[in-house]
């Protein structure tokens, strides 16, 4: 079983629809981030979560909220989604002292028509 | 102006190649310098890392940064099809940043057997 699952994969939306994604990892990680890819931009860091009590804003946090219900688990809502938010999600993890690994769940398509 | 730029190709070779990826960045502070794999459908895999300055090498793979230009780069030997992917730069500064990651836009190589 992969050690960072995300859910749905895919996912077609209407605008100013409240949308969840949702990520499990088994990885034993403190550490949880969400990123948005995008074709020429890159990924780039939405929200991260060091613990379970500790959120913290990314780069592009506007139109997000996330919530760490437990250690292994950490969602992202799109409170109402618009179409620039159409875009390739990934959640990832890492351990407390990484300095450079990160663990990248297998993203989830996401389209606002 | 973005803090890592990354030529973003795509760059086609034939099998057996030399394959250079490459990227520039603007963050002084920035220490740690990786480069992940993103096979297509999948999420990013850590493929190498280097920390400040000088070369790192493993099998095909050698990861090369110089400071003093902030440019660092990716070479591949003897290029095979299974190294068809994006290729992305990533960094990030000594503890005190929050161990983020800045990733660059990522690099789509095929090589063709």
């Amino acid at each position: 079983d992969a050690d960072v699952t995300q859910t749905p994969r895919n996912r077609i939306t209407k605008t100013g629809k409240r949308i969840m994604l949702e990520c499990s990892q088994t990885k034993g990680h403190d550490r949880m981030y969400w990123y948005r890819q995008d074709p020429g931009l890159g990924l780039r860091l939405i929200y991260y979560s060091f613990d379970v009590k500790d959120i913290n804003k990314g780069e592009i946090s506007d139109g997000y909220s996330v919530s760490r219900q437990a250690q292994a688990k950490f969602s992202l809502s799109l409170e109402s989604a618009i179409p620039n938010q159409t875009a390739l999600y990934f959640c990832a993890t890492s351990e407390r002292d990484s300095r450079y690994e990160q663990y990248f769940g297998p993203g989830t398509r996401l389209t606002v028509t | 102006q973005k803090e890592v730029e990354q030529d973003p190709g795509p760059l086609s070779v034939p099998e057996g190649a030399i394959v250079s990826l490459n990227c520039t960045y603007s963050n002084s502070a920035f220490q740690y310098f990786m480069w992940y794999r993103q096979y297509s459908r999948k999420g990013p895999e850590l493929l190498m890392y280097t920390y400040s300055s000088g070369n790192k090498e493993d099998g095909r793979f050698t990861a090369q940064v110089d400071k003093s230009s902030k440019y660092i780069s990716l070479f591949i030997r003897d290029s095979q099809p299974s190294d068809s992917a994006t290729y992305l730069c990533a960094m990030s500064a000594r503890a005190g940043s929050a161990r983020q990651l800045t990733f660059g836009s990522g690099t789509q190589l095929t090589v063709l057997p």
